[in-house]
C-alpha cells in the first residue's frame, strides 16, 4: 500500500537554529499539505501545494517558515530560527485533486530545545 | 465560523461498550464530515466521513450520525474494543475551500 513518507521521524534542535522537514507524497497525488500538530490538539494547516504551486499558505509564520515543492513530487519545509513554541509534529499529506480524502504520514516531531 | 467543536475531551469505555463522540459546526458551508483515528507517534488515518445528504453511515462497527438541523455529527464505536484506544479527531471541510477544519480530538482508552 502505498504510502506518505517523511523524514526525519524525530528532531531535536536548540532555539534559533535551523531544521528543515522532508516529504514524499504518494505518487501521482497531486496535492501536499504541511500540518503543524501541538500536543494534545488537531492538526492546522501550514501550506498546501498543488503541483509546484502555494494554494494557501495563510497560516504558514512566513518570518521563519519556508515551504518549497519544486517539481511537484516531494517537498520541504524549513524553519528559521526556530523557537520553543515551534515544538510540536509536523505532518505532511497528499491526495488527487479532489481533497477528501488525505493520506497522512507518520510525521516529524520536533523538539527546540 | 470555522472552529468545529469536539466532546468529550477524554474517554474511557469498557470492552464491548458503546463509544460515543461528538462534534458541532457553525459554518453551514460545510459539506464533508470525516472522523480520523491517530496512534501514538502515528499521523491520522481516515476512518469514516459523510456528507450532509444523509443522516447515517455505518461501516462495520463504526456510525456516524448526521444532524444537519443541529449541526452537530456523532461517532458511535460499537462492541469497543483496546485496539479501538486512539485519539479521534472530527473534520470539516468547506467547498470553497481546499483544506480541512479538524476538531482538538477525544482520546479514547478501551479497558480491557
Amino acid at each position: 500500500e502505498a504510502e506518505v513518507a517523511q523524514s526525519p521521524r524525530y528532531k531535536i534542535t536548540e532555539k534559533s537554529q535551523a531544521v528543515a522537514f522532508w516529504c514524499d507524497p504518494i505518487s501521482g497525488h497531486a496535492t501536499l499539505y504541511w500540518y503543524r500538530q501541538i500536543l494534545g490538539q488537531g492538526p492546522e494547516l501550514l501550506v498546501q501545494f498543488q503541483d509546484e504551486s502555494v494554494v494557501d499558505d495563510s497560516q504558514l509564520p512566513k518570518d521563519r517558515f519556508s515551504a518549497e515543492r519544486l517539481k511537484g513530487v516531494d517537498s520541504t519545509l524549513k524553519i528559521q530560527p526556530a523557537e520553543l513554541g515551534d515544538s510540536a509534529m509536523y505532518l505532511c499529506a497528499s491526495s488527487l485533486p479532489s481533497p477528501e480524502t488525505q493520506y497522512f504520514g507518520p510525521g516529524t516531531r520536533l523538539l527546540v530545545l | 465560523q470555522q472552529q468545529v467543536k469536539q466532546s468529550p475531551q477524554s474517554l474511557i469505555v469498557q470492552k464491548g461498550g458503546i463509544s460515543i463522540i461528538n462534534c458541532a459546526y457553525e459554518n453551514t458551508a460545510f459539506d464533508y464530515f470525516p472522523w480520523y483515528q491517530q496512534f501514538p507517534g502515528k499521523g491520522p488515518a481516515l476512518l469514516i466521513a459523510i456528507r450532509p445528504d444523509v443522516s447515517e453511515k455505518k461501516e462495520g462497527r463504526f456510525t456516524i450520525s448526521f444532524n444537519k438541523s443541529a449541526k452537530q455529527f456523532s461517532l458511535h464505536i460499537m462492541d469497543s474494543q483496546p485496539g479501538d484506544s486512539a485519539t479521534y479527531f472530527c473534520a470539516a471541510w468547506y467547498n470553497y475551500g481546499q483544506n480541512f477544519v479538524f476538531g482538538p480530538g477525544t482520546r479514547l482508552s478501551v479497558l480491557p
